[in-house]
């Protein structure tokens, strides 16, 4: 069974600030992906990044960067000098590769309040 | 903006009621899956469409069930509406075999069960 676990519910931070979001999950899968989503008031779902569980090579776009570790099962992610439109509730994500069906099991989210 | 479209926005159905939800795929995608979000909670996989025929199926009962097109649009419907299917509905699209293998979703449709 896949599980994604993400501890923080609500975090508040004042603009300008780096924010992290922690991610943990639970796979018997050798290979698949993970994501971060962003879903603004509006209800939306807004794809940010994915990373494939062979690839545990950490990036930077922009002012989101993550921190992919196999050997803990976690998929942090941080957005560095945040803004008031970063506001919003992230979802953690992991994904199954396959041909077909290969399902989506999100995390509760984390609500991040950017306060100007 | 994704180019994954769903309507109705709002939807409002009394207990017993049926409802039908319509999604249409970003171009180029040829798979379709749908989730439905409680309030407060993560996305739940309800079931995916794959070549017009369900290739994977979440923990729901049977009253949900779904159709894909041949323009890889696609619908879900649920029967004997209950309280608890109160929830934003959403819809996600992907090309199977391509390499991104990204699900990008639509706005989602919001069904409240009175």
């Amino acid at each position: 069974a896949q599980k994604v676990t993400q501890a923080q519910t609500e975090i508040s931070v004042v603009e300008k600030e780096d924010v992290t979001l922690d991610c943990v999950y639970e796979t018997r899968d050798t290979t698949y992906y993970l994501f971060w989503y962003k879903q603004p008031p509006s209800g939306e779902l807004v794809f940010l990044i994915r990373r494939n569980s062979f690839d545990e090579q950490n990036e930077i776009s922009g002012r989101y960067s993550w921190n992919f570790q196999k050997s803990t099962s976690s998929f942090n992610f941080t957005i560095t000098a945040s803004q008031v439109v970063d506001s919003a509730v992230y979802f953690c994500a992991l994904g199954r590769i396959k041909a077909a069906g290969n399902k989506l099991t999100f995390g509760g989210g984390t609500r991040v309040l950017v306060k100007p | 903006e994704t180019g994954v479209t769903q309507s109705p926005t709002h939807l409002i159905k009394t207990r017993g009621q049926q409802v039908t939800l319509r999604c249409s795929s970003q171009s180029g995608h040829n798979t379709v899956s749908w989730y439905q979000q409680a309030l407060g909670q993560g996305p739940q996989f309800i079931f995916q469409y794959y070549r017009e025929e369900e290739n994977g199926r979440g923990n729901f009962p049977p009253r949900f069930s779904g159709l894909q097109f041949p323009n890889y649009s696609s619908e879900l419907n649920v029967n004997a509406l209950e309280l608890d299917d109160s929830a934003l509905y959403l819809c996600a699209s992907r090309s199977t075999g391509s390499r991104t293998d990204t699900q990008y979703f639509g706005p989602g449709t919001r069904l409240t069960v009175l």
